[in-house]
This record gives structure tokens, C-alpha cells and sequence, in this order.
């Protein structure tokens, strides 16, 4: 079975702080995605690295930046978090043979 | 511009009844669908999927039709169970190496 993990399940900060965002995937996958998904707009793309220091910039890429240094591990970075950056995040992975996105269980970031 | 459109919020069915959940969309590009299950708090879950090749998969329970010339894809859930209340998300790809965009979901909701 594939396993996506996700470093919180919940997390607070505070405006203006840097927050990271960690996840993890043990299928050996090339492609990792970060989504943001928030109540009425579904699901929306933020960044995707489909290798180890690649990465390219989704639908909705600012005040956020990415880092992958290994294939397992793909890291979302908020610079200066602000309120509207509160929301449910998710990460996925998958493999660059197939086309299934496997999800991990989100992060809930309240910015306060 | 929404690439990906769930028209239906929500969608009540009786429990034993068929479920229908509907997704349109206007890239052309598009050559693979999904269909996700969430239930609150989790990450979304893969159900199915279909290559813009092919016009039906069937897994168990679950069919999903691809009409190419409506532009049109559609969920068909037979028997529905009290366990598939949940919110589906449709979702299309170019392949390679995108993500994957979603439409805003559809909360389906089994009554006993």
C-alpha cells in the first residue's frame, strides 16, 4: 500500500511567522504535489517537484515555496504566514508511470 | 476559468438506490479522469478512474462513464451503502508530470 504521511495533522501560528510543512511518501514515487483545499473551490495545485530539486509552480504558487533535497520527503514553506493561508493542506505522490495521485491525510493550518 | 466543474453541491439518495454524481470539462487536453472520496478531516481517497481511450470502467460498485464529445464524465455508485456519504471530487490530467485539477466537489449523502 502506499503511504503518504504528513508532519501535523493540526497546526497554529501566528501571522507573519515561517511555517514548514513536511511530507513523506515510501513508494519510491518521482512526482510529489502540494494542494491547498479550501470549503466551495475544491482542491487547488500550489507547487510540484517531479524530481529531487525540481520543482514547478501549480495554480496558486505565491507566498509559498517549496523544497525537495530527497525523493521521499517534499517540504511546503511559508515564508510570512498570513490569515488567508489558513486552510487544509495535502500533500501526494506518484509515480511518473502512472497517473493515480496517492494523498496524505492534511494538514489543518489555522493562522491566527 | 473553472477547467473542471461539479454543478451539484450536494446530492441526496436513498440507501439501495443508485447514485449519480456528474463532472464537465473544458480542456481538451485533458486525457485521464479520477474520482475521489473525502470524508472530512482525511485526505482524499483514489476510487477510480478512466483513460480518455475508453468510455466505461467498472470496479465493484463503481462505473465511471467518459463521453470525449460532451466533454462530459459521469459516477455511477449501485448499490449506495451508508458508507459512501462522503464528498467526490472529479478530477482530470494532460498526464506527464501535472497535477491534477479538481473540480469543487459534490457532498453525497446516503439516507437510510
Amino acid at each position: 500500500d502506499v503511504k503518504v504521511t504528513q508532519s501535523s495533522r493540526y497546526l497554529v501560528k501566528r501571522t507573519g511567522e515561517k511555517v514548514f510543512l513536511e511530507c513523506v511518501q515510501d513508494m519510491d514515487h518521482e512526482n510529489m504535489f502540494w494542494y491547498r483545499q479550501d470549503p466551495g473551490l475544491g482542491l487547488r495545485l500550489i507547487y510540484f517537484s517531479y524530481d529531487v530539486k525540481m520543482k514547478e509552480k501549480g495554480d496558486i504558487p505565491e507566498g509559498y515555496s517549496v523544497s525537495r533535497e530527497k525523493k521521499e520527503r517534499f517540504s511546503l514553506i511559508l515564508e510570512s504566514a498570513s490569515t488567508n493561508q489558513t486552510s487544509m493542506y495535502l500533500c501526494a505522490s506518484r509515480s511518473f508511470w502512472a497517473d493515480t495521485q496517492y494523498f496524505g491525510p492534511g494538514t489543518r493550518l489555522t493562522v491566527l | 476559468d473553472q477547467q473542471v466543474k461539479q454543478n451539484s453541491p450536494s446530492l441526496s439518495v436513498q440507501e439501495g438506490r443508485i447514485s449519480i454524481l456528474n463532472c464537465d470539462y473544458t480542456n481538451s487536453m485533458f486525457d485521464y479522469f479520477l474520482w475521489y472520496k473525502k470524508y472530512p478531516a482525511e485526505g482524499p481517497t483514489f476510487l477510480i478512474s478512466i483513460s480518455s481511450i475508453k468510455d466505461k470502467n467498472e470496479d465493484g460498485r463503481f462505473t465511471v462513464f467518459l463521453n470525449k464529445s460532451a466533454k462530459h464524465l459521469s459516477l455511477h455508485i449501485v448499490p449506495s451503502q451508508p458508507g459512501d456519504s462522503a464528498v467526490y471530487f472529479c478530477a482530470a490530467t494532460r498526464g506527464g508530470a501535472d497535477g491534477l485539477t479538481f473540480g469543487k466537489g459534490t457532498h453525497l449523502i446516503i439516507q437510510p
